[in-house]
């Protein structure tokens, strides 16, 4: 029952520096997010993906790119780190959407703890 | 679109009952609600689908009114491991989602 994995869970990163967080789901979902939490603000949309091969932008996209190459694996790249990116990032997945007729809840992952020096 | 969570902090004791409030300025269709626990992961605790629906959770229970665009989760003779931080979510249009700021509870003995 590992459920939503993220690797790795703590990296410090110079500025500049690119990385790759990976978040893998083996229940089977559609839908996978990547969410960055900073203190009192909750967690914010980077980026999700309604499929395989499918990305779309969230509400703070600007800076990340990524990728969902297989169903289960959702990619989420820094390519010049930024001291502003310092965060916890969290990847979360859903049976189907959220909203609309399938109103699905998001499972999470533990988390992984992002320096940027 | 993110929705507003208030208070920001609730300080109660063991068996005392507390109110969060969700509101969005924007029309809400749903509201989902998590719980985070210190150094964890988020929690899904329940999904409101219907204006005026209530649902409920052991002794955690919340309210939809979609006229008013506000929900509210109901934590009735609190225990110790009800401590943690509760979001509110939104779901919004091409299948975006957002969350409120949280609310920190601490429960004391």
């Amino acid at each position: 029952n590992a459920g939503v994995t993220q690797t790795p869970k703590f990296r410090v990163l110079k500025t500049g520096q690119s990385m790759t967080l990976l978040c893998a789901q083996d229940m089977n979902h559609e839908y996978m997010y990547w969410y960055r939490q900073d203190p009192g603000m909750g967690l914010r949309l980077i980026h999700y993906s309604v499929g395989e091969g499918t990305t779309a932008k969230g509400e703070v996209p600007d800076g990340y790119n990524v990728s969902r190459l297989k169903k289960q694996n959702f990619l989420l790249g820094l390519e010049s780190a930024a001291p502003s990116q310092t965060s916890v990032y969290f990847c979360a997945s859903s049976y189907k959407g959220t909203g609309g007729s399938s109103n699905q809840p998001q499972h999470f992952g533990d988390g992984t703890r992002l320096s940027i020096l | 679109q993110q929705p507003v969570q208030s208070p920001q902090a609730v300080i109660l004791r063991e068996g005392e009952d507390a109110v969060i409030n969700c509101s969005s300025s924007k029309a809400l269709y749903s509201v989902h609600w998590y719980r985070q626990k210190h150094g964890e992961a988020p929690v899904f605790l329940m999904i409101l689908l219907k204006g005026g629906e209530q649902k409920g959770h052991e002794k955690i229970s919340a309210s939809f009114n979609e006229k008013k665009q506000q929900s509210s989760l109901y934590l009735t003779a609190s225990q110790l491991s009800y401590s943690g931080t509760y979001f509110c979510g939104t779901p919004a249009n091409f299948n975006k989602f957002y969350f409120g700021s949280g609310t920190k509870l601490n429960v004391k003995p």
